[in-house]
């Protein structure tokens, strides 16, 4: 464990389920962050939360809709979500200036 | 935005050579780092690294920024280094953005 835990693993939902995605960091750290991670692309940045507050939206689809409650928890809620949106879901947090980036093992996430 | 570009993307290579990965990115940054994503899809910091050289057992990375790029040596290579390679920057921010990666296969 790298100290960033995500929940579940593996995921298996339809298109018109609804889901959450859960991150945890016990690192002390104060921005925490959603990353996807498609077959044959780059890493692409989805969300950003700094000191809870989210600063960064990257023209994701509103079926993708993130929650940070406290600076050790985020969450990503799914819902009428398309066979595209199928990849690794990855979290991680740092400190502000980008140290200490540290990743979570993700979700395998497939749309059926 | 910034572009990230790594060579090569595929690198074979028999246990015990030394290789190279390079990192090249198109504007000035203010922090670049390097990371390994193994089989089961963890991703592990290896390197927080701007600018000179660090060492890390068999791997090391110098960053010239003045130049815009980054080297990550892998030396007496292993089968536990097989993974893909990613290098990643930020220009003002900690926001990453990363390149394609570079799939290094290390055979017994």
């Amino acid at each position: 464990e790298t100290g960033v835990t995500q929940t579940p693993r593996h995921l298996v939902m339809g298109m018109t389920n609804k889901k959450s995605l859960k991150c945890e960091q016990h690192l002390g750290h104060n921005a925490m962050y959603w990353y996807k991670q498609s077959a044959k692309k780059p890493l692409e940045l989805m969300f950003v939360y700094s000191l809870e507050e989210r600063v960064e939206n990257n023209s994701v689809p509103s079926r993708f809709s993130p929650e940070c409650p406290n600076s050790s928890h985020l969450f990503l809620h799914l819902h009428t979500l398309q066979p595209e949106d199928s990849a690794l879901y990855l979290c991680a947090s740092s400190q502000e200036s980008g140290d200490g980036y540290t990743f979570g093992s993700g979700t395998r996430l497939t749309v059926v | 935005g910034i572009q990230v570009e790594q060579s090569p993307p595929d690198l074979i290579l028999q246990e015990g050579a030394n290789s190279t990965l390079r990192c090249n990115f198109s504007d000035s940054v203010n922090n670049l780092q390097w990371f390994h994503q193994n089989p089961w899809g963890q991703l592990i910091n290896l390197f927080y690294i701007p600018s000179g050289t660090k060492q890390n057992g068999r791997l090391s990375a110098t960053t010239v920024a003045t130049e815009r790029y980054s080297l990550l040596y892998i030396s007496s290579s292993q089968t536990t280094d097989s993974g893909v390679y990613f290098c990643a920057v930020d220009t003002n921010d900690y926001k990453l953005s990363f390149g394609a990666g570079t799939t290094v296969t290390v055979r017994a």
